[in-house]
């Protein structure tokens, strides 16, 4: 069975330190793995995909298959950061993505 | 492009009563999954739509049923409700056969049961 476990349900930082994420997976075979972001009041979004390897609004996640983790990172935290984050994984390969989500972490950038 | 809409966004509802929400999905999009998102949880997946059929679906009961129409929007329909079927309701949209492609949200459906 496939799942994603962020073990973090709140966290807290000051504006400008560094933010790290965590999430990790079960899945028997190559997953694809993903960060959502849902800033207040709006609709879940996609902030970053591993395949894709870029860098949105400063924030990076590299895929660590031999840990199973997919931690979301960035160096200096902003006040805009502040929001629930979702770590999520399907089967890679497809187009028709099932997402099983983790049950998030809520971020909060204090000024 | 408004992107995916659902409506209602808020609904109260009895216990065993029946439940019907709807969702447009972003134009250009063929797939329609819907998600259902309970207080402090992640979204989980209900089942997914494409070419008027079911193609996958999660570990729910059969009370909950959908269609899509021959315009790719959909319906999601749960029958019986119970308490537990309290929740937020996500439609996302997809298209498929492009590699790489990105999956779009709707808010969300507001469902209360009491």
């Amino acid at each position: 069975a496939q799942r994603v476990t962020q073990p973090e349900k709140l966290l807290s930082v000051f504006k400008g330190a560094p933010v790290e994420l965590k999430c990790n997976y079960s899945y028997s075979g190559s997953p694809e793995l993903f960060w959502y972001v849902q800033y207040s009041r709006q609709r879940l979004q996609l902030l970053l995909r591993h395949i894709s390897r870029e860098s949105i609004k400063g924030f990076t996640a590299d895929l660590n298959k031999g840990e199973t983790s997919f931690h979301l990172k960035k160096p200096f935290a902003q006040e805009e950061d502040s929001a629930m984050y979702y770590c999520a994984l399907t089967n890679s390969g497809g187009s028709n993505y099932k997402l099983t989500f983790g049950k998030g972490t809520l971020l909060t950038v204090n000024p | 492009d408004a992107g995916v809409t659902q409506s209602p966004t808020h609904l109260i509802k009895t216990r065993g009563q029946q439940v019907t929400l709807r969702c447009s999905p972003k134009s250009g999009h063929d797939t329609v999954s819907w998600y259902q998102q309970a207080l402090g949880q992640g979204p989980q997946f209900i089942f997914q739509y494409y070419e008027e059929e079911e193609r996958q679906r999660g570990n729910f009961p059969d009370r909950f049923s959908g269609h899509q129409f021959p315009n790719y929007s959909s319906e999601l329909n749960v029958n019986a409700l119970l308490l537990g079927d309290s929740a937020l309701y996500l439609c996302a949209s997809s298209l498929v056969g492009l590699a790489g492609n990105t999956i779009y949200f709707g808010e969300g459906s507001w469902l209360t049961v009491v």
